[in-house]
């Protein structure tokens, strides 16, 4: 089956600093990579997501690129705020089934 | 609000007991999918159903069943509970069984 892997699993940046999280995958028919956002005590939130046809994609100050060949996959959050402060899961799947593998979780902490 | 609604909220029974944990799924959604997420740990998949039917099966101890009815709401049981199941247990739904997820609020499951 698929293996996810994720790094770091804590991080701690200074507001307004990029954060840069990293998973990696074994399955090289994963096609559908999200990104969840959990903040303490609450459901894990979608934030983002990529599938294996492109190579990055954006949404503000949040962005994800993938790299098929490499088998990995990894988030990045631009001028960060203290709100940003939570654990972030990526997950690989496959289209047929949905399966999704997670990730261990990383765990952002903001600095103000 | 996601629109997956979870009942109950929170649940504290004994040892050795059996509980059930109900999911609703956004209007539509015909997959629903399960996790349990223990303290600090990541989300482990535990099972999958799409429009009635088992479709895929993760780290579901026999002690635990689930089924999706008609209606497509889906139920968790959990029986001759133990102390280490004690864990946050979440739904999530999607469309089609191919796409996002969109996660509940979760169950607080404690076994004392």
């Amino acid at each position: 089956g698929e293996n996810v892997e994720q790094h770091p699993s804590t991080l701690s940046v200074q507001e307004g600093d990029s954060a840069v999280i990293k998973c990696t995958y074994s399955d090289s028919a994963s096609n559908y990579f999200p990104w969840y956002k959990q903040e303490l005590g609450k459901r894990p939130q979608l934030i983002i997501d990529i599938r294996s046809n492109v190579g990055e994609k954006k949404d503000q100050r949040i962005a994800v690129t993938l790299n098929k060949t490499a088998k990995h996959f990894s988030l990045h959050i631009t001028e960060t705020q203290p709100e940003d402060s939570a654990v972030y899961f990526c997950a690989a799947s496959k289209v047929a089934g949905n399966q999704f593998y997670f990730g261990t979780g990383t765990s952002l902490t903001v600095i103000p | 609000d996601s629109g997956v609604t979870q009942t109950p909220k929170h649940l504290i029974t004994a040892t050795g007991q059996r509980v059930t944990l109900r999911c609703s799924p956004r209007s539509g959604d015909l997959s629903v999918y399960w996790y349990q997420q223990s303290l600090d740990q990541g989300l482990q998949f535990l099972i999958q159903y799409y429009n009635g039917e088992e479709r895929a099966k993760g780290n579901i101890l026999e002690r635990f069943s689930a089924q999706q009815f008609p209606d497509l709401h889906s139920e968790l049981n959990l029986s001759s509970l133990e102390l280490g199941d004690s864990a946050l247990y979440f739904c999530a739904s999607s469309v089609d069984g191919q796409g996002i997820q969109y996660f509940g609020a979760g169950t607080r499951l404690s076994v004392l």
